[in-house]
């Protein structure tokens, strides 16, 4: 079946570090793939997505590149702020069933 | 639009005692998903109805769970008798459609605590 695997946290960062948690996936077809965010307390937001091989998801400075050969995607952020500590998750979805990561705490400190 | 509402966002319970937690999707879309999140299994789907109809309920985790969808604006996750192993937080969400390049949106849980 479809599953995801992301790297393991926690990962602690200072303030304007270069932030990459990995993400691979194995699934048939050809699946869409998300980033999403969690913060302290709250439910899940979409960070960002691509649909399709090569595909490149960007948004608030985080960006992803849908990568076929080699079923990744990674996220990454040039420079990290305190608010973007988070927990973040890694998901596809292959029809109509998202299967999310374990996810990776990420805190920066200022 | 309000997003994803779900209530309550906390709840308490007594072991053996019936909850039930209620979602309002996002007007307009078709497809709603209840998930669960605790921390030995992660995020986990539960059920997923399209259309008002349940499609897909593999993810209940034994008879206790019920799941309804009586109308496209309304839906019910009930636990009776409820367990402590059932403490978590409850997740629904809602999407325009079912397809896999269409979003998810996700409400703001109901964090359950049975003691």
């Amino acid at each position: 079946g479809d599953s995801v695997t992301q790297m393991e946290g926690p990962v602690t960062l200072s303030e304007e570090a270069f932030l990459t948690i990995n993400c691979t996936y194995t699934a048939t077809g050809y699946p869409s793939l998300f980033w999403y965010v969690q913060y302290p307390g709250e439910g899940l937001q979409l960070l960002l997505k691509a649909t399709k091989a090569d595909d490149k998801g960007s948004n608030k400075g985080f960006e992803a590149t849908y990568r076929k050969e080699t079923t990744s995607f990674h996220l990454e952020k040039g420079s990290v702020q305190v608010s973007d500590s988070a927990v973040y998750f890694c998901a596809l979805r292959g029809d109509y069933k998202l299967s999310f990561g374990a996810g990776t705490t990420v805190t920066v400190r200022a | 639009d309000a997003g994803v509402i779900q209530s309550p966002r906390h709840e308490v319970t007594e072991m053996g005692q019936e909850v039930t937690l209620r979602c309002k999707p996002i007007s307009g879309h078709n497809s709603l998903f209840w998930y669960r999140q605790t921390m030995m299994r992660g995020l986990e789907l539960l059920i997923y109805f399209n259309n008002n109809v349940p499609i897909d309920d593999s993810g209940m985790p034994e008879d206790r769970f019920s799941a309804k969808m009586p109308n496209a604006s309304f839906s019910t996750l009930k636990i009776q008798p409820s367990e402590p192993r059932d403490s978590a937080v409850y997740f629904c969400a809602s999407s325009l459609e079912a397809g896999p390049s269409y979003e998810q949106y996700f409400g703001p849980g109901t964090r359950l605590t049975v003691t």
